[in-house]
């Protein structure tokens, strides 16, 4: 009964590599969200889409895709990978736009 | 340029005693502030939000206040147990569109038995 999940909960890759990280949620919400937390815990929006269409795009380099399939789903899709990549990065999503955010339990990245 | 700052990166406090964290912001003008609870390898835990014309807001031993004078929030928590050992994160929205949360970098507290 997870209500928000995201797939691997552990990458470790090489540079160069690309990756996926996937992200569902069975909340019914509408918004969904990617952020990064680097090592020092700061906690950055990067992407958030409502109704699988793109609403918030935050300075991320295109290396970084997400991709919504449908409302429940907001995958990631990372390419080239870079040693900065390396991070925790949560996937949450809220009933609205402007609703409290839900998070999932986060995927943990690392570049070597 | 706008900032989050919660003033302490950790605090100490004996159980029972009344654990206050600070989270101060510039240059900002938020429609609404949040307190979200972190525990290591987890994501963070909703636990009150507090609108920019509220001055207080309680939940349980939980007790936020804002100051939009001041540009700050004081997050409390009273009768404070080992179990509430975690990091708290301030976030605030600004007023206008689509625009993000915005996290300050959190505070570290632990409850000493």
């Amino acid at each position: 009964d997870t209500a928000v999940s995201q797939t691997p909960k552990y990458l470790v890759t090489q540079m160069g590599n690309d990756k996926s990280i996937k992200c569902e949620q069975n909340l019914g919400h509408d918004t969904m969200y990617w952020y990064k937390q680097d090592s020092k815990k700061f906690l950055k929006i990067m992407f958030s889409y409502n109704n699988k269409e793109l609403i918030i795009n935050e300075t991320v380099p295109n290396r970084f895709s997400p991709k919504s399939p449908d409302k429940a789903h907001l995958n990631l899709h990372i390419n080239s990978l870079e040693l900065g990549d390396s991070a925790v990065y949560f996937c949450a999503s809220s009933l609205h736009p402007q609703e409290t955010q839900y998070f999932g339990p986060g995927t943990r990245l690392l570049v070597l | 340029s706008q900032k989050i700052e919660q003033n302490s990166e950790a605090l100490n406090i004996q159980e029972g005693k009344t654990a206050t964290l600070t989270c101060n912001y510039t240059n900002y003008s938020p429609a609404y502030l949040q307190w979200y609870r972190q525990d290591p390898g987890r994501g963070p835990v909703f636990l009150l939000l507090i609108r920019e014309n509220e001055k207080e807001k309680r939940k349980e031993r939980l007790k936020v206040t804002f100051d939009t004078t001041l540009k700050q929030s004081l997050f409390h928590i009273t009768a404070s147990q080992p179990a509430d050992s975690a990091t708290y994160l301030c976030a605030l929205r600004k007023r206008a569109g689509n625009t993000p949360l915005v996290f300050g970098k959190g505070t570290r507290l632990s409850v000493i038995a």
